[in-house]
């Protein structure tokens, strides 16, 4: 099942930094924090993950609060193909289940 | 990155006839993989894990000998949806576990259409 929340939907505008926040209140300690997002009809796409520290890719930004219960996915100038669903996923690193939860639909405005 | 690819992209299928869905890992061994069933305006929905050389682990609801799995190779699982019917239509995703870097990586997904 999965352990996560997140709000249902999002806009940003475009050019802006959209924040996608998610909570994991009860993840374990040897579990990381993945995000993935899907634009329509596609496989999911992985964005970035990490365990404590905040870390930083060419896609995004992930920022995990000290008593790691939530995070925070940061596309710091969304654009148009930024438009998806994104999902905040926690899992143990190899060989255990992935859930995915609800996601969240952001829709990036002109 | 790894890549993962799918194959039929896309299939339509008249009731009650079986379709095998390919899952392969093009650049990289998986000693697991895993399948999704993705329903319109829904989330991914996980039915089983794939395991190469042992018999498929499924979660609680789906039915086992309806949607056989099997992962005979470190790049090869495949998915039949047997006997299908209209209620199986759905998008079929699947993914691969690499070992190192602890990433998922998914297929392309395949669209499955049953009248």
């Amino acid at each position: 099942d999965a352990k996560t929340t997140q709000p249902t939907s999002m806009d940003c505008a475009e050019g802006r930094a959209a924040n996608l926040p998610c909570n994991h209140s009860t993840i374990s300690g040897n579990e990381y924090v993945y995000w993935y997002r899907q634009i329509h009809s596609q496989g999911p796409q992985y964005i970035i993950h990490g365990l404590k520290n905040n870390e930083t890719n060419e896609m995004a930004s992930l920022i995990i609060t000290e008593d790691r219960k939530s995070s925070t996915l940061i596309l710091p100038h969304a654009t148009l193909r930024d438009t998806a669903v994104y999902y905040c996923i926690v899992r143990a690193r190899t060989g255990n289940q992935f859930y995915f939860g609800t996601g969240t639909s952001l829709t990036v405005i002109p | 990155g790894a890549v993962v690819s799918q194959h039929p992209s896309w299939v339509i299928c008249k009731s009650g006839t079986s379709v095998k869905i390919e899952c392969r890992s093009l650049d990289f061994q998986a000693t697991t993989m895993f399948w999704y069933r993705q329903f319109p305006k829904q989330s991914l929905m996980l039915m089983a894990t794939s395991n190469e050389g042992s018999k498929a682990t499924y979660e609680q609801g789906v039915e086992k000998d309806k949607f056989l799995i099997n992962h005979a190779s470190l790049t090869l699982s495949t998915l039949t949806v047997t006997s299908a019917h209209p209620e199986d239509s759905s998008f079929y995703i699947c993914s691969a576990d690499t070992q190192g870097s602890g990433e998922l990586f998914f297929g392309e997904g395949s669209r499955l259409t049953v009248l």
